[in-house]
């Protein structure tokens, strides 16, 4: 079936460590994003890609990188300069028109 | 500026009606959406609305009025599993999605 897939589900990290959340899709969809949700807060975009090779930081990017080397494949870094990393992260995709956003199941990081 | 507001909390009666209210003012516009999360779950969707009116999907129906920049998701026959947050968010003219902070509907037997 379709749809997105996010690894790990939970992940602890000492401080000062990098850590890469893993985000695939096999929808064939050209825009890919990532999120940030804090408890009883709503979503805040970290970075999207609207198309391979290039993506946009978003509202929240300091701290985080991406990269988008293939269509399926949308990886966020959440680096030490990170000040404040435990939060759940959504990866999420979109035909990049009108209509639906899909999720993955979301990674919860703790910093320890 | 782009903005969404939805009230932080509701509390409903198994078995009633409740309406969740949000209102939106963002650059350009390209349809409404709301979603249902449930604690430490992602969100799933449960409707779009691009054109004014209501739109029905089962127990669930929404509303949208352009105009007034105003949206509402009214769930009847509410269930105890209803119980989660609500989430607004509007796409803009970029086709980029404004999220509002969600509404936690608690539902009591």
């Amino acid at each position: 079936d379709g749809g997105i897939t996010q690894s790990p589900k939970y992940l602890f990290r000492k401080e000062g460590q990098n850590v890469t959340l893993s985000c695939e899709q096999n929808l064939n969809h050209d825009a890919m994003y990532w999120y940030r949700q804090d408890p009883g807060q709503g979503l805040r975009l970290i970075y999207y890609s609207q198309i391979v090779n290039d993506f946009q930081k978003g509202d929240i990017a300091e701290g985080y990188s991406v990269s988008r080397e293939k269509k399926e494949s949308f990886p966020l870094t959440v680096t030490s300069a990170q000040k404040n990393p435990t939060a759940f992260y959504l990866c999420a995709s979109h035909t990049g028109e009108t209509g639906e956003l899909f999720f993955g199941e979301g990674s919860r990081l703790t910093v320890l | 500026g782009q903005n969404i507001d939805q009230p932080t909390e509701m509390t409903a009666t198994e078995g009633a009606i409740v309406q969740i209210n949000c209102t939106y003012q963002t650059s350009g516009f390209n349809g409404l959406f709301w979603y249902q999360q449930h604690a430490g779950e992602a969100p799933t969707f449960l409707s779009y609305n691009v054109l004014d009116g209501l739109e029905e999907k089962g127990r669930f129906s929404s509303f949208l009025s352009r105009s007034k920049g105003y949206s509402y998701l009214l769930l009847k026959e509410l269930q105890m599993k209803d119980s989660a947050s609500y989430l607004c968010a509007d796409m803009d003219s970029n086709y980029q999605l404004i999220w509002g902070a969600g509404t936690k509907l608690i539902i009591k037997p």
